[in-house]
């Protein structure tokens, strides 16, 4: 079982939809969630980060955090081609936090 | 804050040689990590440093990968003897406690 779990995709969507990426992840000991979107090419950019159950809004994305379910999910409203894109989720545990896991990433593509 | 800097960002290497790296972090920034990544998955995580400290290195990092940070600061990343499926982007990131992380713009290894 791999660490964190993604859905590889690819997940298209229409300009002006919803998108929802969703992640699980096997240690019940972390502690920070992320959300990172890479472009073709380039280094990962961090979007969002939780860490209490519930939910996160920043503008257009909201983090969703379920530690029972070992579940974390990210909603992008009113998706914009520029949005295209992939998203790793990643999960820092061990002892103080130390070391990120990240997730093979979820391919979107927000189709005008 | 410049950011994190890494050199070169491209590299073209012949099966054997040997190849070094160079990361240097956001200058507040005490952990510094490498990650290594291919086509199509997540960051895999290579190797951590708090302050000059190295605190975990991979199990899957072969004899063959080295990391230094001598005085806190730079880190460099030295693969001996490459091989083709040492091909890769070569990500290094840092953070201090508390903040997510952050990362450079990459070194593309290409091994010929």
């Amino acid at each position: 079982q791999k660490e964190v779990e993604q859905n590889s995709g690819p997940l298209s969507v229409p300009e002006g939809a919803i998108a929802s990426l969703n992640c699980t992840y096997s240690d019940r000991g972390s502690q920070s969630f992320f959300w990172y979107r890479q472009y073709s090419g380039k280094s990962p950019e961090l979007i969002m980060f939780i860490y209490s159950n519930g939910d996160k809004e920043d503008g257009r994305f909201t983090a969703q955090l379920n530690k029972a379910s070992q579940y974390v999910s990210l909603l992008i409203r009113d998706s914009q081609p520029s949005d295209s894109a992939t998203y790793l989720c990643a999960v820092t545990h061990g002892t103080g936090g130390f070391k990120t896991i990240f997730g093979a990433g979820t391919r979107l593509f927000v189709k005008a | 804050d410049t950011g994190v800097s890494q050199d070169p960002r491209h590299k073209i290497t012949k099966r054997g040689q040997n190849v070094t790296f160079r990361c240097d972090p956001i200058s507040e920034h005490n952990r510094l990590y490498w990650y290594r990544q291919t086509l199509g998955q997540g960051p895999e995580f290579l190797t951590y440093f708090q302050n000059e400290a190295q605190l975990e290195k991979s199990r899957l990092l072969s004899d063959r990968f080295s990391a230094e940070r001598p005085k806190g600061s730079f880190s460099t990343l030295e693969i001996q003897r490459t091989e083709q499926g040492d091909s890769a982007m070569y990500l290094c990131a840092s953070m201090t406690q508390g903040t997510p992380l952050h990362f450079g713009n990459g070194t593309r290894l290409t091994v010929t």
